[in-house]
């Protein structure tokens, strides 16, 4: 079946520093990627997304880039700020049955960001 | 704003009692989600309805039960709480399938 699995953290980093949170999947079909961000006491919010192989998409300096050659859906920012410190979840949602979707989601990963 | 509002964001309850959460959305969604989140598990779907007058079981639905009132609200019952179903539960929903979901800010309950 379908899953999702990114790096365990917690991630801790210092401010400016260059951040990669590594997310692959194995998939049936041809999945929609995601990364989705939850700060604290918070709901996730929609980070970017991908539809296609060798899509990239980019929100607020972080990009990610669709690589169905390695199943990889790899987040990286050139320079984190303390305001970054969240968990970050990579997922991917796929046809299932007739018609269907379903949506997946990794275990998430803590970043904090050091002043 | 647009978005998912779920009520309420507290909850204690005791075992055995009974609660609903509610949840709205403003986005002319058709699928609703309902899921818990417990340290070290990530997300885990309890029930979803992919449109208006439907509802299907997810990942964990044991212990709970929903209702799609209507395109905007879909409800979640626990009907005799337990300890185990401690977590905070997010309510989410989704219009086209390729894009991703909006989520509410969540409810923590806690069953003593």
């Amino acid at each position: 079946g379908d899953s999702v699995t990114q790096m365990e953290g917690p991630v801790t980093l210092s401010e400016e520093a260059f951040l990669t949170i590594n997310c692959t999947y194995t998939a049936t079909g041809y999945p929609s990627l995601f990364w989705y961000v939850q700060y604290p006491g918070e709901g996730l919010q929609l980070l970017l997304k991908a539809t296609k192989a060798d899509d990239k998409g980019s929100n607020k300096g972080f990009e990610a880039t669709y690589r169905k050659e390695t199943t990889s859906f790899h987040l990286e920012k050139g320079s984190v700020q303390v305001s970054d410190s969240a968990v970050y979840f990579c997922a991917l949602s796929d046809r299932f049955g007739t018609g269907g979707f379903k949506t997946i989601f990794g275990a998430g990963t803590r970043l904090f960001v050091k002043a | 704003n647009a978005g998912v509002t779920q009520t309420p964001k507290f909850q204690v309850l005791k075992t055995g009692q009974s609660m609903t959460l509610q949840c709205a959305q403003d986005m002319n969604h058709n699928s609703m989600y309902w899921y818990r989140q417990d340290p070290g598990m990530g997300l885990r779907l309890i029930y979803y309805s992919a449109s208006e007058g439907t509802t299907d079981k997810g990942e964990v639905p044991n212990g709970y039960n929903v209702s799609r009132l209507n395109k905007r609200e879909f409800s979640l019952r626990l009907e005799s709480a337990a300890p185990s179903q401690t977590s905070v539960y997010f309510c989410a929903s989704k219009g086209d399938p390729v894009y991703g979901y909006t989520f509410g800010s969540g409810t923590r309950l806690t069953v003593v």
